[in-house]
């Protein structure tokens, strides 16, 4: 079955950098585009960042703009969230997910991970 | 982006219908064909019940119906059962080239 293992989250201090790992397994990696979505403590949704199912289309939240990289590795079934220069208020549980669709990308999900937390604190 | 507008709570009884609102503008849902709803109980992962404004996944029930008005958006659940009460929100693609979701309605049977 479709399988989506977060990891890479933790504690770091405000303007330090940590990467998010996304290892996804059950289905064809290479044919879908990925999410990252996030969700901060008593805090609804907010969604991240897309990149298409080959990489090339990469598109982000205002929010997090000129911060975070997201990429992918086919060859490792694994997205990831490269996040710089990180903030307070980048607080929260982050979650990937996988488009419903193949090929194109219709910003809507069907799986997601059980996420991973991460905490910007001096 | 703001996050788009639900109601908090809507209720019914069962096997009555019951339809949730879902507002944006015209940079979220009144610009796109590419709106989701999802239905998530406490402590699961949302489940994708309609996307592309009113198409449903395979699987979900045809109990389960959307459409889209201008800059809002309407999920209906027909022939309310007792395992539809979850929390449902939506989700839009914005000119932005972003994804907003909606706040969250909880419904009650």
């Amino acid at each position: 079955q479709v399988q989506l293992v977060e990891s890479g989250g933790g504690v770091v201090q405000p303007g330090r950098s940590l990467r998010l790992s996304c290892v996804v397994s059950g289905f064809s990696f290479n044919s879908y585009g990925m999410h990252w979505l996030r969700q901060a403590p008593g805090k609804g949704l907010e969604w991240v960042a897309v990149i298409s199912y080959d990489g090339r289309v990469k598109y982000y939240a205002d929010s997090v703009k000129g911060r975070f990289t997201i990429s992918r590795d086919s060859s490792k079934n694994t997205l990831y969230l490269q996040m710089n220069s990180l903030r307070p208020e980048d607080k929260g549980v982050y979650y990937c997910a996988k488009e419903y669709t193949q090929i194109v990308v219709t910003w809507a999900t069907d799986h997601r991970g059980h996420g991973t937390e991460v905490s910007v604190s001096s | 982006q703001s996050a788009l507008t639900q109601p908090a709570s809507v209720s019914g009884s069962p096997g009555q219908s019951i339809t949730i609102s879902c507002t944006g503008s015209s940079r979220d849902i009144g610009a796109s064909n590419y709106v989701s709803w999802y239905q998530q109980y406490p402590g699961e992962a949302p489940k994708l019940v309609i996307y592309d404004v009113n198409r449903r996944p395979s699987g979900i029930s045809n109990r389960f119906s959307a459409s889209k008005s201008g800059s809002a958006a309407s999920l209906t659940i027909s022939g309310l059962q007792a395992e539809d009460e979850a929390n449902y929100f939506c989700g839009s693609y914005t000119r932005g080239d972003t994804l907003v979701f909606g706040t969250g309605t909880m419904v009650t049977v």
